[in-house]
């Protein structure tokens, strides 16, 4: 059983650019969220997704947009990127509580992005 | 005011040692709470849940005191392997679907 998948593991790109992750949840998890890790900090929340539609966003600029798809993946947009968006992107998916009583979150092994 | 505030770290112990690590939250109505580990450069794991009643994963406790919005995790007979970053994790679970606020984690080094 596969279990949360991210893509690419590194990326470099220069400021203004704009950059897409991608996201497959856990087998059989419906939900999806993303997380901004940056260097000594704890993970922040960036968006959840769940049935296509962004249901939570925490505290980021439009700069920062997603999508999921029907067979539950998800990608992460990053517009006009500046040098504050390197960090470690990571991917969590869960059950969504509507469909089973664990909804134990886990991690993909993330994407590092570096903006220079 | 952040969500989750933990203690700063870093902590530096010999193997076979006790170590402490508290946290607190801001939102009286978060849901449920965690600890995760993180090893360097990779993803956060659960490491365990925590429990008003406080529960045991081997060397391993938490316990969770509502009232005074504190999350406790000990480690008995520290190992190297335990060597990590631990994220103090709350859901707040208001909605159906809840996000998970992190504090910014307490470094652990075991030496031998």
């Amino acid at each position: 059983d596969a279990g949360v998948t991210q893509s690419p593991t590194h990326l470099i790109k220069t400021r203004g650019q704009q950059v897409t992750l991608r996201c497959s949840p856990k087998s059989g998890h419906d939900t999806v969220s993303w997380y901004q890790q940056a260097l000594g900090q704890g993970p922040q929340f960036i968006f959840q997704y769940y049935e296509e539609e962004e249901r939570q966003r925490g505290n980021f600029p439009d700069r920062f947009s997603g999508h999921q798809f029907p067979n539950y993946s998800s990608e992460l947009n990053v517009n006009a990127l500046l040098l504050g968006d390197s960090a470690l992107y990571l991917c969590a998916s869960s059950l969504s509580v509507n469909r089973g009583t664990n909804t134990e979150a886990f991690f993909g092994q993330g994407t590092r992005l570096t903006v220079v | 005011r952040k969500e989750v505030e933990q203690d700063p770290g870093p902590f530096n112990v010999p193997e076979g040692a006790t170590v402490a690590f508290n946290c607190t939250y801001s939102n009286s109505a978060s849901q449920s709470f965690f600890w995760y580990r993180q090893d360097c450069r990779k993803e956060p794991k659960l490491l365990m849940s925590v429990y008003s009643s406080g529960n045991e994963d081997g060397r391993f406790t938490a316990q969770l005191n509502r009232a005074s919005q504190y999350i406790s995790l000990l480690i008995r007979d520290s190992k190297l392997s335990d060597s990590a970053t631990y994220l103090c994790v709350v859901n707040d679970r208001g909605s159906t679907l809840g996000r998970l606020y992190f504090g910014r984690g307490t470094q652990l080094t075991v030496w031998p």
